[in-house]
């Protein structure tokens, strides 16, 4: 059974239009992370959380929210999406204290913004 | 300050030889460590983790890596690669002091036939 999931898998949105990413873990994890991947590039934090209905500001957090309803579920915002957001979008968890900040991965979500 | 440098953007070798994917950090103590790899369209999977003692990990698929505190270095080895090695390695460093990941650029890795 996946352990991280993510909805959709891929996206076509236009420009300044809405759209929410989705990811949903069963590890019990306390951590969740956003990372955005760029054709050719690394993994760049967007936002993360350490606690249900708290979000906090990764390395790249501009133009992008962050919504944690609960300890499973994190969702990623773009509430005016716009070409340079064009990428494909992680989400991870973690348990700090028991796993010493190893990351499990979804399976990633293409976004492509026209 | 905190950091991953992968030199190699691109590796190519041969099937059937031996590989090394290089890592370098900087942090002022001893880190955790991760290899990362990333097969095409997929997430990103864990070959390994260093958190101390024998400084030589092995990880899965016969990967093993080694830590270096006076090179500041944890390279990805393996012996013999495989086509299905064909994919995008990324090297971790997590600083003992919080939880957050530091990320590499990753290194693409080629298998020629």
């Amino acid at each position: 059974e996946a352990a991280v999931t993510q909805s959709p898998r891929s996206k076509v949105a236009v420009t300044g239009g809405k759209v929410t990413l989705s990811c949903h873990q069963t590890n019990n994890h306390d951590y969740m992370y956003w990372y955005r991947q760029d054709t050719g590039h690394g993994l760049r934090l967007i936002h993360y959380s350490y606690v249900a209905d708290s979000t906090e500001k990764g390395d790249i957090p501009d133009g992008y929210k962050a919504s944690r309803p609960s300890q499973e579920n994190f969702s990623l915002i773009l509430e005016l999406a716009s070409l340079s957001q064009t990428a494909v979008y992680f989400c991870a968890s973690s348990d700090w204290g028991g796993n010493y900040a190893e990351q499990f991965f979804g399976p990633g979500t293409r976004l492509t913004v026209l | 300050a905190q950091s991953v440098t992968q030199p190699d953007a691109r590796v190519t070798v041969s099937e059937g030889a031996s590989l090394q994917l290089r890592c370098k950090y900087s942090y002022s103590a001893t880190p955790y460590l991760f290899w990362y790899v990333q097969y095409p369209r997929q997430g990103l999977q864990l070959l390994l983790k260093y958190y101390s003692g024998d400084p030589v990990v092995q990880g899965v698929n016969s990967f093993e890596a080694e830590f270096s505190k006076s090179n500041s270095s944890f390279h990805l080895q393996k012996a013999s690669v495989h086509w299905s090695d064909s994919a995008v390695y990324f090297c971790a460093l997590s600083p003992r002091s919080n939880y957050q990941l530091i990320w590499g650029s990753g290194t693409k890795l080629i298998i020629k036939p």
